[in-house]
């Protein structure tokens, strides 16, 4: 089975540039995840999805930060425009929610560097 | 007060010995809890959930909760160099379907 792919793996980019992030969580996996972390971080939820709907949008700067799923499968995120403090790791991730148990699969994330 | 608290390390041990992590977490209605470990340049992967009082085993790993005490810890018996990573605590308040993830302790397994 073919786990979280993103892409993509490396993007360096000057300040005030738009930059996308592309997601495509595991089959069936209808919990889709987007996350930041930071160097020495733990991962922040910036956004989740059920199927194509936004549950959880609080912690997403909306100013700059935007995000759709369409068709409930793929994603995209998108910074525009981009600032020095983006320099990051954005995960994403997925899940099929069971109850309590709701195991998150990971991405390899895509590594962010703004100059 | 941070939501998931950890010691960020790094913590040191001898190949062989047990390594003790420990985390805390300030929602009370807080449901689930996991670990995941992350080595340098990957993501994080899961190696245990919790959600009982108590201790579960998994192999080498056992996982223990207290509740009351808003404490959740991971004990690596026999720790070997290939240990050595990150180790993520990320918390699931009740219902919310979101983790919130500690900053993760620092794991070196030295031979």
């Amino acid at each position: 089975e073919a786990g979280v792919v993103q892409s993509p793996r490396y993007k360096i980019i000057e300040k005030k540039q738009p930059v996308a992030f592309w997601c495509n969580p595991i089959s069936g996996h209808n919990t889709l995840y987007w996350y930041r972390q930071n160097l020495g971080q733990g991962p922040e939820l910036l956004i989740r999805y059920e199927n194509e709907e936004a549950v959880d949008d609080s912690q997403l700067p909306k100013d700059r930060f935007s995000a759709e799923r369409l068709k409930g499968v793929d994603s995209t995120l998108k910074i525009q425009p981009a600032e020095l403090g983006d320099s990051a790791v954005y995960l994403c991730a997925s899940s099929y929610p069971t109850g309590y148990y709701n195991e998150q699969f990971f991405g390899p994330g895509t590594r962010l560097t703004v100059l | 007060q941070k939501e998931v608290e950890q010691n960020s390390g790094p913590l040191s041990v001898p190949e062989g010995a047990i390594a003790s992590l420990n985390c805390t977490y300030s929602d009370r209605g807080s449901q689930s809890f996991f670990w995941y470990r992350q080595y340098s340049g990957k993501s994080p992967e899961l190696i245990m959930f919790i959600y009982s009082n108590g201790d579960k085993e998994d192999g080498r790993f056992t996982a223990q909760l207290n509740k009351a005490s808003q404490y959740v810890s991971l004990l690596i018996r026999d720790s070997q160099p290939s240990d050595s990573a990150t180790y993520l605590c990320a918390v699931s308040p009740s219902n919310t379907g979101k983790l919130i993830f500690g900053q993760g302790t620092t794991l070196q397994v030295k031979p």
